[in-house]
């Protein structure tokens, strides 16, 4: 049963640039949240999809956008990068909405130059 | 506004020692309540999570955490600890049905030989 994964692992940019991470959620789950973690930081919530839809956003602006396909995989794009943009981004699903029990991905560490 | 606050970035203790994480939370509503775990590149595993049934969490590799209202406490604990116990654990929040759990800043667990 294949878990949560995430492509690319590892990616350099530079300022300005754009980047899409890619997410295959867990086998049967339906429902795809995104977090950024920075160095030393714990992971902070960008959004949530479900049902191809964006349901939850935190406090991130509009340059990061997703999409979620009707095979529930989900794209998490982040537009003119910045520096502080460099972190961790982590894929989580999980099964229906209502279920809070989240698994998560290996993650794609995005540096930006 | 749903928080929660470590006690403790980094926490060392010997082979065979009891381990304790601190955990305290902040939020309006009856907290549903979580333990990650964090080993180096890898992504985040569920050890246990509280969403109001018993006030003693059982999980995963001999962890546990007591859900203490009176003083808003979610502490993690293991009878003794393993090297393989080394890793960062994160506690979480969040209310059941929606998945923008919020995460505390995490605690780099060391185990001296």
């Amino acid at each position: 049963d294949a878990g949560v994964t995430q492509s690319p692992t590892h990616l350099i940019k530079t300022r300005g640039q754009q980047v899409t991470l890619r997410c295959s959620p867990k086998s049967g789950h339906d429902t795809v949240s995104w977090y950024q973690q920075a160095l030393g930081q714990g992971p902070q919530f960008i959004f949530q999809y479900y049902e191809e839809e964006e349901r939850q956003r935190g406090n991130f602006p509009d340059r990061f956008s997703g999409h979620q396909f009707p095979n529930y995989s989900s794209e998490l794009n982040v537009n003119a990068l910045l520096l502080g943009d460099s972190a961790l981004y982590l894929c989580a699903s999980s099964l229906g909405q209502g279920d809070e029990k989240l698994f998560f991905g290996s993650g794609t560490q995005l540096s930006v130059l | 506004a749903q928080s929660v606050t470590q006690l403790g970035s980094h926490v060392s203790v010997s082979e065979g020692a009891l381990v304790l994480l601190r955990c305290n939370y902040s939020s309006s509503v009856p907290p549903y309540l979580f333990w990650y775990v964090q080993y180096p590149n890898q992504g985040l595993q569920l050890l246990l999570k509280y969403t109001s049934a018993a006030t003693l969490v059982k999980g995963i590799n001999g962890f546990e955490a007591e859900f203490k209202k009176s003083e808003t406490s979610f502490h993690l604990t293991k009878p003794s600890a393993h090297m393989s116990d080394a890793a960062e654990y994160f506690c979480a929040v969040g209310r059941g049905g929606y998945q923008k759990v919020t995460f505390g800043t995490g605690t780099k667990l060391q185990v001296i030989p």
